[in-house]
């Protein structure tokens, strides 16, 4: 079934320790990618979205992901992580071309220790 | 830089009433849509809607609730007769075409 999969529900990380939150998808054809941040109570904020060329893209608050095609992964990471970094992250797609819905994964809470 | 509002930020109702939430979108999008996020879960979609219909509606979706843009600028939910179960928050998302969707502050329902 097509699907976005993050694996890790909870991740803990000591502040300025490096961070990779993982991101797979199921569908057929390239999806656009995204990455968003919700901090508690609050709204959805795009951190940074793939729709093709360079497989690096990077973001808004030092983060970047990757995409390998070859593993359906998308995944989000930081070089060092701040303590208002501590949010639940969602990976997202949009599974094809034009105004399409979009799928979010289950997300992965950050916490961050001092 | 151009947002998208909801309003209320939030709302308390007792089960069995209406309620109306509503989204003012970016004024040159198209498409506009709307996620449920009960609390402590991932972020569902519920409807996509563009050129005055709705385009696309998940199984939550029911008779309960329906959608409409009235006055060319506010885009609503409605839910006919609230459940316990529709409390969580409502986000409205819209869309130029293609790709990147702006998501609203959203919505706090909580019914009781």
């Amino acid at each position: 079934a097509q699907s976005v999969t993050q694996p890790d529900i909870h991740i803990t990380v000591s502040e300025g320790a490096s961070l990779e939150l993982r991101c797979n998808y199921s569908y057929g054809a390239t999806p656009y990618l995204f990455w968003y941040v919700q901090s508690p109570g609050q709204g959805l904020q795009l951190l940074l979205k793939y729709f093709s060329g360079d497989t690096l893209v990077q973001g808004i608050k030092g983060f970047e992901a990757e995409f390998k095609r070859s593993q359906s992964s998308f995944n989000l990471r930081k070089p060092s992580v701040h303590w208002s970094d501590a949010a639940e992250y969602f990976c997202a797609v949009v599974p094809t071309q034009g105004a399409q819905k979009l799928v979010f994964g289950q997300g992965t809470r950050l916490t961050i220790n001092p | 830089e151009p947002e998208v509002t909801q309003t209320p930020s939030h709302q308390v109702t007792q089960m069995g009433q209406e309620v109306i939430l509503r989204c003012v979108p970016i004024s040159n999008h198209l498409y506009f849509y709307w996620y449920r996020q009960i609390l402590g879960q991932k972020v569902e979609f519920l409807v996509s809607f563009y050129n005055n219909e709705i385009s696309e509606k998940s199984e939550i979706f029911d008779d309960q609730f329906s959608v409409e843009r009235p006055d060319g600028s506010n885009f609503t939910l409605k839910i006919r007769s609230t459940k316990l179960e529709d409390s969580a928050m409502y986000f409205c998302a819209t869309q130029r075409g293609g790709g990147e969707l702006f998501f609203g502050e959203g919505s706090r329902l909580t019914v009781l």
